[in-house]
């Protein structure tokens, strides 16, 4: 079975930038989430979807940050215009969902290195 | 609200040595309990995971035990080995909601031969 996949790897890019992240979940996962890991801490929620709906968007910094899922698979995530504090790696991971809010635990990509210079 | 307290790192062992990271938290419902491991390089990789009180998680060697009356989930390796050498995330989602993964920070753990 494929995993959660992600593109690009790494990126660097100048502050005020723009730059978008994609991922594809694992066929069938209906729950994606986005999650921002700055480096020595823990991964921290940015966005989750159920579907093509949010269901939690409660840290995202929407000034700058923006996340959508069209027709309920693939999602990118954008970051317009880019701070230095936005230095970190960005994960996407998906679950599938059994109903009655029941889920599989998280499965999680590779992730996206971003640098802000 | 939901918050997860793991053992400051880093932790540095030798080959075959006992390891123990200590990972405690608080919940506002009934959670499930999650160890990741990162590899360098790589991504977030479910090691083991308890539902309910009471349950024990195992995987690879590592275990680690649900309890609810003191709120803990350590987890246990009896002997490690170099290939060990990672960081480890202790994580819970409460079930039966919409409810994300809260992260700890994460404990950096070195195996020297």
């Amino acid at each position: 079975e494929a995993g959660v996949a992600q593109s690009p790897r790494y990126k660097i890019i100048e502050k005020r930038q723009s730059v978008a992240f994609w991922c594809n979940p694992i066929s069938g996962h209906a729950t994606l989430y986005w999650y921002q890991q700055i480096l020595g801490q823990g991964p921290k929620l940015l966005i989750q979807f159920q579907n093509n709906g949010v269901v939690d968007d409660s840290q995202l910094p929407k000034d700058r940050f923006s996340a959508e899922r069209l027709k309920g698979v693939d999602s990118t995530l954008k970051i317009q215009p880019a701070k230095l504090e936005d230095s970190a790696v960005y994960l996407c991971a998906s679950s599938l969902d059994y109903g009655q809010g029941i889920r599989t635990e998280a499965f999680f990509g590779q992730g996206t290195r971003l640098t802000v210079v | 609200g939901n918050s997860v307290t793991q053992m400051e790192g880093p932790v540095t062992l030798s080959e075959e040595a006992f390891l123990t990271i200590n990972c405690t938290y608080t919940a506002t419902g009934y959670p499930s309990l999650f160890w990741y491991v990162q590899y360098p390089g790589e991504g977030l990789q479910l090691l083991l995971k308890a539902t309910k009180a009471d349950d024990k998680g195992s995987n690879k060697g590592f275990e680690a035990t649900y309890r609810k009356e003191t709120t803990s989930f350590h987890l246990e390796k009896g002997s490690v080995q170099v290939s060990d050498s990672a960081v480890y995330f202790c994580a819970l989602r409460i079930n039966f909601g919409n409810e994300k993964l809260t992260f700890g920070t994460g404990t950096r753990l070195t195996i020297i031969p």
